[in-house]
């Protein structure tokens, strides 16, 4: 059964700061990864897909990258702001096969104080 | 606007009323899912519709009753819940997981 693990739990960081959240999962067999945000209150919006064949994903300040052998992926967050206050979560999906019913970790909460 | 649409926003009944949620994709997707996220807790899966077949039923009580009419809506019948039940329930689609998952906003439920 994957488990997925995100770490750290909670964040506190001053503005301007570059991060990585780290997500490790335990089933290398993987079809692709993603990582979400969650505004408190608010629905899951997506950050990035990795495909399994891909090593890394970029969309402005933000980089994932995808070590699949190790079961490692992190999100860098270059020069932090407080509006990217949140909860940071991975998804995980199973190699295709018939199941696509993703593991989720249970989030990094990330406070960026100015 | 992710493309998945979810209503109400937020639902306020009684523990003898009975009420739907529905949410609404037009992405195209194949696969529908239900997740119920209390306070401080992890997503939980609860449902999930591929090709508007029920694939998933992860131990939810009875009294939540899903239904998929067709590929693009999906809608939770809820009866005679629980307070604990109170939660942000999440509708995501995907078609079947090849391009990720989209959710919707979700709908806040108290239940009092």
């Amino acid at each position: 059964k994957q488990e997925v693990t995100q770490i750290p739990a909670a964040l506190s960081v001053p503005e301007g700061e570059n991060l990585v959240l780290n997500c490790s999962f335990t089933d290398s067999a993987i079809y692709n990864l993603q990582w979400f945000r969650q505004d408190p209150g608010k629905g899951l919006t997506s950050l990035l897909l990795i495909q399994s064949s891909q090593r890394e994903q970029t969309s402005g300040r933000l980089n994932a990258s995808l070590d699949k052998s190790s079961g490692r992926s992190t999100l860098y967050i270059a020069a932090s702001q407080p509006g990217d206050s949140a909860t940071y979560l991975c998804a995980v999906n199973p190699a295709s096969g018939g199941s696509y019913i993703p593991t989720f970790g249970r989030g990094t909460s990330l406070i960026v104080h100015p | 606007e992710t493309g998945v649409t979810q209503t109400p926003r937020h639902l306020v009944m009684g523990m003898t009323n009975k009420k739907s949620l529905k949410c609404e994709q037009h992405l195209g997707h194949n696969a529908m899912y239900w997740y119920k996220q209390s306070a401080k807790k992890p997503l939980e899966l609860m449902f999930v519709y591929s090709l508007e077949e029920r694939v998933e039923n992860n131990s939810v009580p009875s009294r939540f009753s899903p239904e998929c009419p067709n590929s693009s809506h999906l809608f939770l019948h809820l009866h005679t819940l629980q307070p604990e039940d109170s939660a942000l329930y999440l509708c995501a689609s995907s078609q079947q997981g090849a391009y990720g998952y989209t959710f919707g906003s979700g709908t806040r439920l108290t239940v009092v």
